[in-house]
């Protein structure tokens, strides 16, 4: 069965603290693995895709990397807008997303 | 462009009625899905439809959950006799047509509640 298992649960972080989320996942032939950004209220926001191992993408602040076992959310000099729930979904042979947890984040100024 | 939108953004509704939540996709996705995010779980997986193709129904949690797509676009999510376990945010989403790892897009979810 697909899983995926997000650590920390919370992370609060001063403002221009660096610091990275992980995203474990155990899948039968990754398709995909997505992060997604969520505030309170709020639908999931895309964030990024990552297809391959060793493939990276970059976003203002965030970086997402892949390896084959997991994947990191690495946040670079945070700001208080950056806070939120930060989560992470795989899809293996079935099209739908398999989703963590979530880590929910906090940036104070 | 718009993206996914949902309606209502919030129902609540009394134990044993029936409610009937919409989804407007993406114009021009082929792919729906429907996600239920219950307080303090994670999002979880109930239903996808992809173009004349029979839906997958695999998450479904029981037979008073059931939801259409007509003509490939609007879809509704329809839950009978609601329980207030029922309670939870449904959201939608949708992805373009291609090979299958698309990213999928998400509405804002409707937030149900039963009395």
């Amino acid at each position: 069965e697909d899983q995926v298992t997000q650590s920390p649960e919370a992370l609060r972080l001063q403002e221009g603290e660096s610091s990275s989320l992980n995203c474990s996942y155990t899948v039968s032939g990754l398709r995909g693995l997505f992060w997604y950004r969520q505030d309170p209220g709020k639908g999931p926001e895309f964030l990024f895709t990552l297809y391959s191992a060793g493939e990276e993408k970059e976003k203002e602040r965030l970086k997402a990397t892949l390896t084959k076992k997991e994947s990191f959310l690495h946040i670079t000099a945070p700001k208080p807008e950056d806070s939120a729930t930060y989560l992470c979904a795989i899809t293996g042979g079935a099209q739908k997303l398999v989703f963590g947890q979530g880590t929910r984040l906090t940036i104070n100024p | 462009g718009a993206g996914v939108s949902q309606s209502p953004s919030n129902k609540v509704t009394e134990k044993g009625k029936d409610v009937e939540l919409r989804c407007d996709p993406i114009s021009g996705h082929t792919a729906l899905y429907w996600y239920r995010q219950s307080l303090g779980q994670g999002l979880e997986f109930l239903i996808y439809f992809q173009g004349n193709s029979a839906p997958d129904k695999s998450g479904l949690p029981s037979d008073r959950f059931s939801a259409e797509r007509t003509g490939g676009s609007v879809s509704t999510l329809t839950i009978q006799r609601t329980q207030q376990e029922d309670s939870a945010v449904y959201l939608c989403a949708s992805s373009p047509p291609g090979s299958g790892q698309e990213t999928q897009y998400f509405g804002p979810g409707t937030r149900l509640l039963v009395l």
